[in-house]
């Protein structure tokens, strides 16, 4: 399977604990994107990255959370101290780079649930 | 105004009907648009893309007005597999911007 793996896929916490997450993108795609993605919502941008470089982080993205992309090919999130409101669906993404948005390909995803 | 607005529904329709989404955006600066769907607890899935005025694949069609800034896509001969979520998804600068989606419920 070629496709964006994401792990875990299901991951439950205590509130107050750290997660971290992993992508690993299509081999070809250079650049990597995490979104949220809560009920009856559509996924929202949290960053992004070109190769290793971290191009934009959204508002939403506070300072518990960080992301990296040391070698430009697989990334990790990580949330620490976990809060309820952190309870979501994790998406990752990949894409090629052009001189147009290309489509984007999601991996799976990660569920957290923090109790 | 929303980045993206679609009608979230629940659009209910029989096998075989004919049904059309629409969706509005903001940004005119917006060179890409795709349409995503995405099934309850899974990842959004690529159904098409739009670079032009618009696009056909088999039984869906999109169609893009750049000059009223909106995107529709119509599904032909509705099949039960097609229930899901349809998610209008416009480029912003460099990151997709997503809307709430359309979900749609066939039934037999």
């Amino acid at each position: 399977d070629t496709g964006v793996s994401q792990n875990p896929r299901h991951k439950i916490t205590k509130r107050g604990q750290n997660v971290t997450f992993r992508c690993d993108p299509i081999s070809e795609h250079n650049r990597l994107y995490w979104y949220r993605q809560t009920l009856g919502q559509g996924p929202e941008f949290l960053t992004y990255f070109q190769n290793e470089a971290q191009l934009e982080k959204s508002r939403l993205l506070s300072d518990r959370f960080s992301a990296e992309r040391p070698k430009g090919s697989f990334s990790t999130l990580e949330i620490q101290r976990t809060e309820q409101g952190d309870s979501a669906m994790y998406l990752c993404a990949s894409s090629p780079r052009g001189t147009v948005m290309h489509e984007q390909y999601f991996g799976p995803g990660t569920r957290l649930t923090v109790t | 105004r929303k980045e993206v607005e679609q009608d979230p529904g629940p659009f209910n329709v029989p096998e075989g009907a004919t049904v059309a989404f629409n969706c509005t955006y903001s940004n005119s600066a917006s060179q890409s648009f795709f349409w995503y769907r995405q099934d309850c607890r899974k990842e959004p899935k690529l159904l098409m893309s739009v670079y032009s005025s618009g696009n056909e694949d088999g039984r869906f069609t999109a169609q893009l007005n750049r000059a009223s800034q909106y995107i529709s896509l119509l599904i032909r001969d509705s099949k039960l597999s097609d229930s899901a979520t349809y998610l209008c998804v416009p480029s912003g600068t460099d990151k997709l911007i997503f809307g709430t989606g359309t979900r749609l419920q066939v039934f037999p």
